[in-house]
C-alpha cells in the first residue's frame, strides 16, 4: 500500500528557534500535500495545502510567514516552523493522496510531535 | 459547506462483543465518505471509503460501515470487537473527488474495548 513518512517523528527545541519537518511520498507521487495540526484529544485541523511548483494555500488564521511551506518535489513537501514558541508544540501530520479508481484516498504520514521548551 | 458529527466521545465494549462508532454528515452534494483509525502517537490509517455503489462497505481489520442517504449517516462496525481495536476513530467527508481535495473530519471517537 501506499506509504507516506515523515522525518523527524519526535523533536525538542528552544523557544525561538526553528524546525524543519518532512513528509515524503515513498511509492507514489504527489503533486498535493496536506499538512494538519493536532492538539490533544482533539481531531485534525487543515493548516495549509502544499502544491508542488506553486505557493501553499493557507487555511484561515494560520500564520504564513511563521509556517513556512516549500513542496520541493514530487514526493517532498517541508513544513518550517519559524521562531518556535511553547504555544506551537504539537502532532504535525502530514496527507498526500494517491489515486486509484478513478478517485483518491488520503494516506497519512505518522505524525511529528514538536515539544518548544 | 461540509460538516461531520460524531455524537460519542468515548464507546466502551466488551471484547468479542460488537462494535458501532457513529457518524453523521452534512455536505451540499453527494458525499464521499471515509474512516480513519488513529493509534496513540501515530498517523491516521485508512479504514474504509464510500464513494458510490453497496451501501455497505467492508474495509480494513473487519471493519464495515453503512452509508445510509436518507439519514445522512455512515457508522462504522464491526462484528466482534479486539481488544487491539482501542484507538481514535475519525470519520471524514467531502462532496467532491477530485484529486487532492481535502477532507473534513469529525472530532474524533475513543473506542475502548474492555477485556
Amino acid at each position: 500500500g501506499a506509504v507516506v513518512s515523515q522525518h523527524p517523528s519526535r523533536v525538542i527545541c528552544k523557544s525561538g528557534t526553528s524546525v524543519k519537518i518532512e513528509c515524503r511520498s515513498l511509492d507514489f507521487q504527489a503533486t498535493t500535500m496536506f499538512w494538519y495540526r493536532q492538539f490533544p484529544k482533539q481531531s485534525l485541523m487543515l493548516m495549509a495545502t502544499s502544491n508542488e511548483g506553486s505557493k501553499a494555500t493557507y487555511e484561515q488564521g494560520v500564520e504564513k510567514d511563521k509556517f513556512l511551506i516549500n513542496h520541493a518535489s514530487l514526493t517532498l513537501s517541508t513544513l518550517t516552523v519559524t521562531s518556535a514558541h511553547p504555544e506551537d508544540s504539537s502532532f504535525y501530520i502530514c496527507s498526500a493522496p494517491r489515486t486509484s479508481g478513478g478517485t483518491d484516498t488520503q494516506y497519512f504520514g505518522p505524525g511529528t510531535r514538536l515539544t518548544v521548551l | 459547506a461540509q460538516s461531520v458529527a460524531q455524537p460519542e466521545d468515548q464507546v466502551n465494549v466488551a471484547e468479542g462483543n460488537p462494535l458501532t462508532v457513529k457518524c453523521t454528515y452534512s455536505v451540499s452534494g453527494n458525499p464521499y465518505l471515509f474512516w480513519y483509525v488513529q493509534y496513540p502517537n501515530r498517523g491516521l490509517q485508512f479504514l474504509l471509503k464510500y464513494i458510490t455503489g453497496d451501501n455497505l462497505v467492508k474495509g480494513s481489520y473487519g471493519f464495515e460501515a453503512e452509508f445510509n442517504k436518507s439519514q445522512t449517516s455512515f457508522h462504522l462496525k464491526k462484528p466482534s470487537a479486539l481488544v487491539s481495536d482501542s484507538a481514535l476513530y475519525f470519520c471524514a467527508v467531502r462532496d467532491t473527488w477530485n484529486y487532492g481535495q481535502n477532507f473534513v473530519f469529525g472530532p474524533g471517537t475513543r473506542l475502548s474495548v474492555l477485556p
